[in-house]
């Protein structure tokens, strides 16, 4: 199993720009979350999803949106990039909801 | 509600010593939690965790105390090694939600 897979690894957007960060996991996992993460900080939801076709928001959804047409992906698209949305971002899956997430490598995204 | 701290707290110990790592977490109605590890540069591992009917559970090298009287959760690592230097996270899942939110993080440096 691959297990978590996001790409980009990295990128660099001008403010305004929109783009996609894709996910895909292999391990048949129901839920699926994508968080944030500043320097020096912790991670902070954005949205997630408890199976195909359900989304829901989490502590900062402003600026991106989410769609699970499929139990293996789970992409984040960003509407209009802003400087604010420099961070890390980890995409994660787990098989329910009392167990553990799997995380991906993250996305190293900079907005000029 | 879920904060996010400006800065992580750090804890030095020596090589062998054992670590105390703590957490307070936010909401009564959380009924699982979890400890990861984060590396610089990747992602978080899931550590050990623990569900709300349970007030300690013990894993290699690890121990996971739960209070929820005072909703504060806490690692114990045995006989710290240098490869436990990391950021360490708790993360407590918000059952109404099915949201599993984070904590601000502790840096934990092991001295040899």
């Amino acid at each position: 199993n691959a297990g978590v897979t996001q790409t980009p690894k990295f990128q660099v957007l001008k403010t305004g720009q929109s783009m996609t960060l894709q996910c895909a996991q292999d391990m048949n996992h129901e839920y699926m979350s994508w968080y944030r993460q500043d320097p020096g900080m912790g991670l902070r939801l954005i949205h997630y999803s408890v199976g195909a076709g359900i989304t829901d928001q989490g502590e900062v959804p402003n600026g991106y949106n989410v769609s699970r047409s499929t139990t293996e992906d789970f992409p984040l698209r960003l509407l209009s990039a802003a400087p604010s949305q420099t961070s890390v971002y980890f995409c994660a899956s787990r098989v329910g909801q009392n167990y553990g997430y799997t995380f991906g490598s993250g996305t190293r995204l900079t907005v000029v | 509600g879920e904060s996010v701290g400006l800065h992580l707290p750090t804890l030095s110990v020596q090589e062998g010593d054992n670590s105390i790592i703590n957490c307070a977490y936010s909401n009564s109605a959380s009924d699982y939690f979890i400890w990861y590890k984060q590396e610089s540069g990747k992602g978080p591992q899931f550590i050990i965790d623990i569900r709300s009917n349970m007030d300690k559970r013990q894993g290699q090298r690890v121990t996971v105390l739960l209070n929820k009287t005072v909703k504060h959760l806490s690692l114990q690592i045995a006989a710290t090694q240098p490869g436990d230097s990391a950021v360490y996270f708790c993360a407590e899942n918000m059952g109404y939600g099915n949201k599993l939110v984070f904590g601000a993080g502790t840096i934990l440096r092991v001295k040899s």
